[in-house]
């Protein structure tokens, strides 16, 4: 089946550590994207790519990386320059032009806990 | 600019009850505009979408939303809820214009919480 997959689910890092997230999609999709999920906050973009090679900075970017070598990987690294980065990271993914009324599909979500 | 308003952070219905989750956005051309549920720990899954045809939507596990272009809106409504239906909503809106291209832009989440 094809789908999006994110590990690990959760995540424990010491503060100040740098940490990658995995992502990645079997759906031949154009174009991932990284989400911060916080409660009562919603969804706030980090960085999304739409080809490989080029990413762009999303709301929130700062503190955070991300690489784009593969069209169906798009792993994300949490830096030790991010200020609060205990949080629910979700990835997405999603054609574009007329595909894209499909809107996205996302993965299940790393929890990262900083200590 | 675009942004997508969810009135109401929390909702509770007995089970049922009518559930009536509100959306409005603001878009200067026509949207693409899509439910998604949450339960958690979890992605999100798409619940239902309209991209400019019957203004009347429906989704799965008995959703359906309809979308009212003079009132901005695109509530999303089930007749009966169920305790299975307990879950973040979130609200989203797309609209496809140079750089936002394919970009989703998402509401802040409407908990439901059901009572038995």
């Amino acid at each position: 089946d094809g789908g999006i997959t994110q590990s690990p689910k959760y995540l424990f890092r010491k503060e100040g550590q740098n940490v990658t997230l995995s992502c990645e999609q079997n759906l031949n999709h154009d174009a991932m994207y990284w989400y911060r999920q916080d409660p009562g906050q919603g969804l706030r973009l980090i960085y999304y790519s739409q080809i490989v090679n080029d990413f762009q900075k999303g709301d929130i970017a700062e503190g955070y990386s991300v690489s784009r070598e593969k069209k169906e990987s798009f792993p994300h690294t949490v830096t030790s320059a991010q200020k609060n980065p205990t949080a629910f990271y979700l990835c997405a993914s999603s054609p574009l032009g007329g595909q894209a009324v499909y809107g996205y599909t996302f993965g299940s979500g790393t929890r990262l806990t900083v200590v | 600019a675009q942004s997508v308003t969810q009135l109401g952070s929390h909702v509770s219905v007995s089970e049922g009850a009518l559930v009536l989750l509100r959306c409005n956005y603001s878009s200067s051309v026509p949207p693409y505009l899509f439910w998604y549920v949450q339960y958690p720990n979890q992605g999100l899954q798409l619940l239902l979408k309209y991209t400019s045809a019957a203004t009347l939507v429906k989704g799965i596990n008995g959703f359906e939303a309809e979308f009212k272009k003079s009132e901005t809106s695109f509530h999303l409504t089930k007749p009966s809820a169920h305790m299975s239906d307990a879950a973040e909503y979130f609200c989203a809106v797309r609209i496809d214009r140079g750089s936002t291209l394919g970009r989703l832009y998402f509401g802040r989440g409407t908990q439901l919480t059901v009572w038995p």
